[in-house]
Formats: C-alpha cells, sequence, structure tokens
C-alpha cells in the first residue's frame, strides 16, 4: 500500500534527447509527489514536485506529468545533457497530520552519453 | 544558500557499539528527519520529530534507535549496538513547518555508516 514503484532501474541517453521515468503509487492518500535528484556523494534534491490537482508541471528542462485515475506519474527531461547523469527518485508523501514522511522509488540511474 | 550538514561523513565501528549520528538541520525549519539507503537499494524513511517529540516512525525505527535535538541546532540519531545490517548511507532532512504548495525537505550530504 505504501509503496511507490519506479521503473526503469537504469537508463542511457543521448545528449539532446529525451528521459523518461515513470512511477506507480497504490496509496490513493498521497498528494504530494517530488522527485529527487542524488549524484554520486551526495544528499537527494529536490528537483521539482507535483500536487495531484494538476496534470502536469514544467520547471526549466524538466516535466512531470501526473494522472490520477491510473496512479502514475512521470519525470521527463528534455535535451538531456551529460550533467543530467545522476540517479532520480520519485517519492511520495501524504499531507496527514504528522505524516509528512517521503516514500520513495528505487532509482533510476540515467546516464547521458555525449 | 542554508543547508543541512552532517558529521562525520563516514563513521567506522564494530559490531555491537554504540554510534552518534549528528545532524545541524537549517535554522527556521521545524521538522526532522532520518533516513537511511543500504548501498545500491532505495531510500528508506526511519523516523520524523517535531516540536521536541517523535511525531511517526517506520518499523526498522526499532529500540535500538533514539533521536535527540540536545540543543537549538544539532539533531542526533543514536544506534545503541550496532549490527551489521546497520550499515547504510543515513541521511538527516528537514523541512519547514508550513506545508504550502512550495514543501520540500532538504537532505544533507549524508553520514555513511560501515559496521563491521
Amino acid at each position: 500500500q505504501q509503496q511507490v514503484k519506479q521503473s526503469p532501474q537504469s537508463l542511457i541517453v543521448q545528449k539532446g534527447g529525451i528521459s523518461i521515468i515513470n512511477c506507480a503509487y497504490e496509496n490513493t492518500a498521497f498528494d504530494y509527489f517530488p522527485w529527487y535528484q542524488q549524484f554520486p556523494g551526495k544528499g537527494p534534491a529536490l528537483l521539482i514536485a507535483i500536487r495531484p490537482d494538476v496534470s502536469e508541471k514544467k520547471e526549466g528542462r524538466f516535466t512531470i506529468s501526473f494522472n490520477k485515475s491510473a496512479k502514475q506519474f512521470s519525470l521527463h527531461i528534455m535535451d538531456s545533457q551529460p550533467g543530467d547523469s545522476a540517479t532520480y527518485f520519485c517519492a511520495a508523501s501524504t499531507s496527514g497530520a504528522g505524516s509528512y514522511q517521503l516514500t520513495f522509488g528505487k532509482g533510476t540511474k540515467l546516464s547521458v552519453i555525449p | 544558500e542554508p543547508e543541512v550538514t552532517q558529521t562525520p561523513s563516514h563513521q567506522v565501528t564494530q559490531m555491537g557499539q554504540e554510534v552518534i549520528l549528528r545532524c545541524v538541520p537549517i535554522s527556521n525549519h521545524l521538522y526532522f528527519y532520518w533516513y537511511r539507503q543500504i548501498l545500491g537499494q532505495k531510500v528508506e524513511f526511519l523516523v520524523s520529530f517535531y516540536n521536541n517529540e517523535i511525531s511517526e516512525k517506520s518499523e526498522i525505527f526499532d529500540d535500538q534507535f533514539s533521536v535527540e535535538r540536545p540543543d537549538g541546532s544539532n539533531f542526533t540519531l543514536k544506534i545503541r549496538s550496532t549490527k551489521l545490517e546497520d550499515s547504510a548511507m543515513y541521511f538527516c532532512a528537514s523541512e519547514q513547518k508550513d506545508r504550502g504548495p512550495t514543501d520540500e525537505q532538504f537532505f544533507g550530504p549524508g553520514t555513511r555508516l560501515t559496521v563491521l
């Protein structure tokens, strides 16, 4: 019920291409869906986040698409660059009282090759 | 830019020993978290802390674990008797109280704990 399933586990994309990472959840109480980017040796850093009242959110080259009925959301990285090479985690949380823990997906290791 | 800091960056200990991992959250944040990440696996929630008490904890956070905010700046995670399976990267995170549209948990760089 609390799981967030993420795919693919790894992704190789040519420079300039589109990277797409997908996540699915089961708990309908989740109402906050962030994506975190993690470089080796560093902690996760928030990249972009969405709430279920919108179906899409775009920030620069990064877009989240959200499908509430299917309980799925995805990250699209347009014009992927070698500097985007990192591990990406989707996550979800609820706004219930005192229940703000993030439930993470297993991560996707993105490699953008020149 | 304010950031969460953690010390030490790497801690090596013998099985059965006690360890204390330290975190300095961002100064105006009021919610604090510990997560862990076993090598190659996902980040897992351990515990959340607000108003000087635990607000939520996971199944992982058993009696061997404790958290404390001993002063106005530090937030610590203590493992009383470490096990081999406690070897992981431990991340501290902090968050402002307001759950507005730009909620964000800010993560520290982590402490790598190695239990031998």
